[in-house]
């Protein structure tokens, strides 16, 4: 089974602070994916990445960076949090070489910045 | 900018009923359209559809695409308090190998009344 392990299930952050959003996959995945859930919004993409070193803007990347050094590993960066990035974020990779493409995802870590 | 629509927005139903869950979507170089279920935890996987009028099943849930409208239904027949969830659409669309992307609807909400 693919698994796709976030580091943190809840965290909570003062505004200001850096944060740092681990995502670990085992499957050996091409693509890793940042994406934040909101009530009435839905998924939203932060950021991708297709391969190590490389990372494409989202639909919403104001705010954040990302770190892909190792291809098992896609970090998420809030620089300077504030309160309006209290969410839910999931993390998910996928193959595009596969039979089955779809996005497998993590457990999400829920956000709070105080 | 890609969009995906689905509706009603939310659905509460009797135990028993057939529901039918709507996707819309504008895409560039569209490749599939996703389903997923969301309940207290990240995503899982339900269908993948890259072809026009072909159906997908999986015991109670089914699924079917049109690309020439550009929609998607997931049908859900004999429902159980166990299909309550959000019901997520995602369209991936991407010009090459390695660069695709998923954008995802708001989701519908599933309530299944005893």
């Amino acid at each position: 089974d693919v698994k796709v392990t976030q580091s943190s299930r809840y965290l909570v952050k003062r505004t200001g602070e850096k944060v740092f959003l681990e995502c670990v996959q085992d499957m050996d995945h091409e693509n890793m994916f940042w994406y934040r859930q909101d009530p009435g919004l839905g998924l939203r993409l932060i950021y991708f990445s297709y391969d190590v070193k490389m990372k494409e803007k989202g639909d919403i990347p104001e705010g954040y960076s990302v770190s892909r050094e190792k291809k098992e590993r896609f970090s998420l960066i809030l620089e300077s949090a504030s309160t309006n990035q209290t969410s839910m974020y999931l993390c998910a990779s996928s193959s595009p070489y596969r039979v089955n493409t779809e996005a497998f995802f993590g457990q999400g870590t829920r956000l709070t910045v105080v | 900018e890609d969009k995906v629509v689905q509706s009603p927005l939310s659905l509460v139903v009797h135990e028993g009923d057939t529901v039918t869950l709507n996707c819309s979507y504008e895409v560039t170089n569209f490749r599939s359209l996703l389903w997923y279920k969301q309940e207290k935890k990240a995503p899982t996987f339900l269908f993948m559809l890259t072809s026009s009028g072909i159906e997908k099943k999986s015991g109670r849930l089914s699924s079917i695409l049109d690309k020439k409208e550009l929609f998607s239904i997931l049908n859900i027949t004999a429902t159980q308090t166990g299909d309550s969830a959000v019901y997520l659409c995602a369209v991936e669309a991407g010009t090459y190998f390695g660069n695709e992307k998923l954008t995802f609807g708001t989701g519908t909400r599933l309530t299944i009344i005893p």
